[in-house]
């Protein structure tokens, strides 16, 4: 089955510690996407990644850093620098061209404690 | 600044009437745009798109139109069912600026009620 995966669905972190989410898509696509969902509010895009080994910032990249060493895979790091990182992220990812749809994984839920 | 938005944060139905979910956006360069439906803890999944070249497109009971010079697009479904009961957002893109990347509405909570 193809797909996207993020793991894990739930992760807590201590305060001042880096934390990694792993985002692996097998559908073959080129892009891939890191947004954040706060509650009640829309998708905010942190960064994206349209080839491996080259990625853009989006509109809310302080504090996350990314990496595109592979097509299939695109990790997120939330660092400590970023001022509150507990929220719900979704990984997508997409083909290149116009006229097609992002498909997202399941989200990992970050809490801070 | 907020480049799309969906102003009604929330919507109530009947179980077979019509929902009609509004968006708006600003960016007249945007030339894509899509509806995703999202449940609580999931991620959003794609339900239909158009591109700027049209004005309407269809696919079973959700159909999506767009008004560029309103800078508008609704999303219609008919008849709504108890299943359809989740967040709606819109999102936009500007394929020729930078691929794929969507910006999103903030969401509308639709309940269908039985």
């Amino acid at each position: 089955d193809g797909g996207i995966t993020q793991s894990p669905k739930y992760l807590f972190r201590k305060e001042g510690q880096n934390v990694t989410l792993s985002c692996e898509q097998n559908l073959n696509h080129d892009a891939m996407y890191w947004y954040r969902q706060d509650p009640g509010q829309g998708l905010r895009l942190i960064y994206y990644s349209q080839i491996v080994n080259d990625f853009q910032k989006g509109d809310i990249a302080e504090g996350y850093s990314v990496s595109r060493e592979k097509k299939e895979s695109f990790p997120l790091t939330v660092t400590s620098a970023q001022k509150n990182p507990t929220a719900f992220y979704l990984c997508a990812s997409s083909l290149r061209g116009s006229d097609t749809e992002a498909f997202f994984g399941q989200g990992t839920r970050l809490t801070v404690v | 600044d907020q480049q799309v938005k969906q102003n009604s944060p929330s919507l109530s139905v009947q179980e077979g009437r019509i929902s009609i979910l509004n968006c708006d956006y600003t960016n007249s360069m945007f030339d894509y745009f899509l509806w995703y439906k999202k449940y609580p803890a999931e991620g959003p999944t794609f339900l239909i798109s158009i591109s700027s070249i049209k004005d309407k497109n269809e696919d079973g009971r959700f159909t999506v139109f767009l008004n560029k010079s309103a800078k508008h697009l609704s999303l219609h479904i008919v008849p709504s069912q108890p299943g359809d009961s989740a967040v709606y957002f819109c999102a936009a893109s500007i394929f020729k600026a930078a691929g794929n990347k969507l910006t999103f509405g903030g969401g509308t909570r639709v309940l269908v009620k039985p």
